[in-house]
């Protein structure tokens, strides 16, 4: 069985760049989870996915979007990035009606 | 959504239960208590969830009270590898995928 696996592991970017981060869920999961987790703080809720459509959203901007494909996989999309985008982007994977989230290891994102 | 609250760090000496507490006094009937831990540079990591009875399994237990609006986290023989941080979550079936993290407890295990 394959966990969730994240690409990349780390990315820096400039103010005003694009980014697209990528997720690959764990075998016969259909939901996905992304999180934003800055330096010493908790994971914060971005928004989820099922059946490829937005499942739920956090408080975040229109300029952070998702995609999530039929094999379950899925991307998160960041415009016009801010320096308070820097982050560990955090993916999780589940089935729908499940409790428990399986996490991968996150993109380590820099904005300079 | 529940909020929750807990201690900002803990020590442990290697070998010894680690009690880990949190207080969710806002919870409501159908909100479930998860505990969650993150290893240094690692995505979290499940561990046990409970609605009103405790439950065990490989990892922990999980002890809630009789009124609901606190429970404890037992690592009954904690190890080195167990250092991380450890997330105490109030999560409703009607919450979809999201899960709110508070600030966690820094759970020091020492030698």
């Amino acid at each position: 069985e394959t966990g969730v696996t994240q690409s990349p592991t780390h990315l820096i970017k400039t103010r005003g760049q694009q980014v697209t981060l990528r997720c690959s869920s764990q075998s016969g999961h259909n939901t996905v989870s992304w999180y934003q987790q800055a330096l010493g703080q908790g994971p914060q809720f971005i928004f989820q996915y099922y059946r490829e459509e937005e499942n739920g959203r956090g408080n975040f901007p229109p300029r952070f979007s998702g995609l999530q494909f039929p094999n379950y996989s899925s991307e998160l999309n960041v415009n016009a990035l801010e320096l308070d985008d820097s982050a560990l982007y955090l993916c999780a994977s589940s089935l729908q009606g499940s409790r428990e989230q399986f996490f991968g290891p996150g993109t380590r994102l820099t904005v300079l | 959504d529940a909020k929750t609250t807990q201690p900002p760090s803990m020590d442990c000496a290697e070998g010894r239960a680690a009690n880990l507490p949190c207080n969710h006094s806002t919870i409501s009937g159908n909100e479930y208590v998860y505990w969650y831990r993150q290893i240094h540079s690692q995505g979290p990591q499940y561990i046990i969830h409970g609605l009103k009875n405790n439950e065990t399994n490989e990892m922990a237990s999980l002890i809630i009270t009789e009124d609901r609006k606190s429970s404890t986290l037992i690592l009954p023989h904690a190890t080195l590898r167990d250092t991380a941080v450890y997330y105490c979550i109030v999560h409703g079936s009607s919450n979809t995928g999201k899960l709110i993290f508070g600030q966690g407890t820094t759970l020091q295990v020492k030698p």
